[in-house]
């Protein structure tokens, strides 16, 4: 079945510690994106690509890094610099040719805790 | 830049009755659209419906619509005959049609009493 697979669900990291989340799509999509929420916050844009080997940053792009080497994956590191990075973290791909809505799809999320 | 808010970060609704979801945006542009998320408690998140702003015409999917005034830049949405599965976190979006990102409200947490 097509979709966006995130991995790990569950992430535990320790402080001073760099971690990387999995994002994978079969969508065939063009765009990709990671978002991060927080109770109360709604979803704040970390990173999106638009196309492979490139890629903007968003509003809270701050201690995070991400590449785009493949259309299918755009991994997100989560490195020490990030000051409060316990939160859930969704990846997201939508299709930008052909007529589309715009609509973005969604992976099932992974959820980050600093100890 | 885009701004999306939801001004109601907590409604609860009595099973098989109506409620009305507010959102409103900030924007320059003309060509948008503009997308109602669920995201139940699996945390997954489900496109509940979507509008063109180019479209006068209010979207409908079975027992969820919306009202939509370009003008006011409103996008409000309503669920009929609420159902138990109903309860969950919606989230009112909005995305450029220059395919950019798409920008969040903060949520509201809706409850459907049995």
């Amino acid at each position: 079945d097509g979709g966006i697979t995130q991995s790990p669900k569950y992430l535990f990291r320790k402080e001073g510690q760099n971690v990387t989340l999995s994002c994978e799509q079969n969508l065939n999509h063009d765009a990709m994106y990671w978002y991060r929420q927080d109770p109360g916050q709604g979803l704040r844009l970390i990173y999106y690509s638009q196309i492979v080997n490139d890629f903007q940053k968003g509003d809270i792009a701050e201690g995070y890094s991400v590449s785009r080497e493949k259309k299918e994956s755009f991994p997100l590191t989560v490195t020490s610099a990030q000051k409060n990075p316990t939160a859930f973290y969704l990846c997201a791909s939508s299709m930008e040719s052909g007529g589309t809505t715009g609509e973005l799809f969604f992976g099932e999320g992974s959820r980050l805790t600093v100890l | 830049a885009q701004t999306v808010t939801q001004s109601q970060p907590e409604m609860s609704v009595q099973e098989a009755e109506t409620v009305t979801l507010s959102c409103t945006y900030d924007t320059s542009e003309s060509d948008y659209y503009l997308f109602w998320y669920k995201q139940p408690p699996s945390r997954q998140m489900i496109l509940v419906i979507r509008q063109e702003a180019y479209k006068q015409q209010n979207a409908t999917e079975n027992r969820f619509s919306v009202n939509f005034q370009k003008a006011a830049k409103s996008f409000s949405l309503k669920i009929s005959d609420s159902q138990l599965g109903d309860a969950a976190m919606y989230f009112c979006a909005y995305r450029s049609a220059r395919h950019d990102d798409m920008r969040f409200g903060a949520g509201t947490r809706l409850t459907v009493k049995p």
